[in-house]
């Protein structure tokens, strides 16, 4: 099982639509969570760090579940500017681990 | 506050050749990573350093090395580069264990 696994997608969407992105970790001891977005040719950016009781910001919803090890994102109302592709991060916050990376999903958003 | 940052931005180097990538992390910030992403392709974790350690290595082979500074400035370096080298080098820097922010990368292109 690779350590942390995304949905390629793509996800087309229309404008306006409701879309949840979904990923799963191998670690269970892993302790910090977050949500990366990356547009095309540009470098990753932080979107959202994920708490264990779950946050919102602004149309963006991130939920972790540890016990079934999984994160998620929610985009309401999405537009055309949330095209991009969506990172999952997990850290294990101790050790000599590093941040690892899921390979990401790629959401397009259509008028 | 200045922003991670990475010089060059633009490289073109010949098949054989070596290369040094510069990355000057977030003022604070101990830990720098570094991952390579060619074109269309995920994230893929080259070296993490932090307090001047190595603290973990990817899958890559030894002609990809690095250092980190006093200042926590680092430095990626390619030896012997091969046109599969060609991709966009990221460096990241965080406080250790917390969410990382990225440069805008240097894109290499080997020929």
């Amino acid at each position: 099982r690779k350590e942390v696994e995304q949905d390629p997608g793509p996800f087309n969407v229309p404008e306006g639509a409701t879309v949840a992105f979904n990923c799963t970790y191998s670690n269970s001891a892993s302790q910090s969570f977050f949500w990366y977005r990356q547009d095309c040719r540009k470098e990753p950016k932080l979107l959202m760090s994920v708490y264990s009781s779950g946050n919102e910001d602004g149309r963006f919803t991130a939920q972790l579940n540890r016990a079934s090890q999984y994160i998620s994102l929610l985009i309401r109302d999405s537009k055309l500017s949330d095209s991009a592709t969506y990172l999952c991060v997990v850290n294990m916050d101790r050790g000599n681990t590093p941040l690892v990376f899921g390979k990401g999903t790629r959401l397009s958003v259509i008028a | 506050e200045a922003g991670v940052t990475q010089s060059p931005t633009h490289l073109i180097k010949t098949r054989g050749q070596q290369v040094t990538l510069r990355c000057s992390p977030i003022s604070g910030h101990t830990s720098v990573y570094w991952y390579q992403q060619a074109l269309g392709l995920g994230l893929q974790f080259l070296l993490w350093y932090d307090e001047g350690e190595e603290r973990n290595r990817g899958n890559f082979p030894p002609r990809f090395s690095g250092r980190q500074f006093p200042n926590y400035s680092s430095e990626l370096n390619v030896n012997a580069l091969e046109l599969e080298d060609s991709a966009l080098y990221l460096c990241a820097s965080s406080l250790r264990y917390t969410e990382a922010f990225f440069g805008q990368g240097t894109r290499l292109t080997v020929v």
